[in-house]
């Protein structure tokens, strides 16, 4: 089945500096989404990416989706305690679908 | 903010037994979804429900499983014939359109 690889599964950091994590898919995307899921919650919608090299910010998080829209990469500048959690992006392949196929996530320490 | 809630937080079973598990989307979504995260491990795809019926389902989703929206307001899952491996964290999601997915707090399933 189709499925969404992350790397890296762990990253700790020091406050201040930067953190990204990437995704790939072997297939081309018809989307991809972002979510943040902190320690013992449930997964917070970030991001959709849709369009080939699109690329959003939100303050310090920055996205973006591959020309090939194979691959997409979660960046965050000057990293901060409160950004401690895991990371995961979730794809389509289906334009009309409604299935998010996960990937393993990437999980953010940073110590102060 | 509108939220979506899921009923009962924790639910212990034991095998064999047959469990259902609760949500009420937020008011005004119109598409539905059911996953499930084990303990350590990436959210994975279970259903997703729009109009009153099943629009895609996972692997996972086998005929063990089915979902309900029995009123307006409430969208069930239910495991008949629990297996240990079910055990696992069920997040119940909900979206206005197929775009950004709300999720519920989560219900922790441990099948003995």
């Amino acid at each position: 089945g189709q499925q969404v690889m992350q790397i890296p599964q762990y990253q700790h950091v020091q406050e201040g500096e930067d953190f990204t994590t990437y995704c790939n898919s072997s297939t081309t995307l018809s989307n991809i989404q972002w979510y943040k899921q902190r320690p013992g919650g449930h997964p917070v919608f970030l991001i959709q990416l849709v369009k080939s090299g699109e690329v959003k910010k939100q303050k310090r998080l920055t996205f973006q989706f591959g020309e090939a829209k194979k691959n997409s990469s979660l960046h965050i500048t000057a990293t901060q305690t409160t950004d401690v959690g895991t990371y995961f992006c979730a794809g389509r392949w289906n334009q009309a679908g409604t299935a998010l196929i996960f990937g393993k996530g990437t999980t953010l320490s940073v110590s102060s | 903010e509108p939220e979506v809630t899921q009923t009962p937080s924790h639910q212990v079973t034991q095998m064999g037994q047959e469990v259902i598990l609760r949500c009420v989307p937020i008011s005004n979504h119109l598409y539905f979804y059911w996953y499930r995260q084990i303990l350590g491990q990436k959210v994975e795809f279970l259903v997703s429900f729009y109009n009153n019926e099943i629009s895609e389902k996972s692997e996972i989703f086998d005929d063990q499983f089915s979902v309900e929206r029995p009123d307006g307001s409430n969208f069930t899952l239910k495991i008949r014939s629990t297996k240990l491996e079910d055990s696992a964290m069920y997040f119940c999601a909900s979206s206005r359109f197929s775009y950004e997915q709300y999720f519920g707090p989560g219900t922790r399933l441990t099948v003995t």
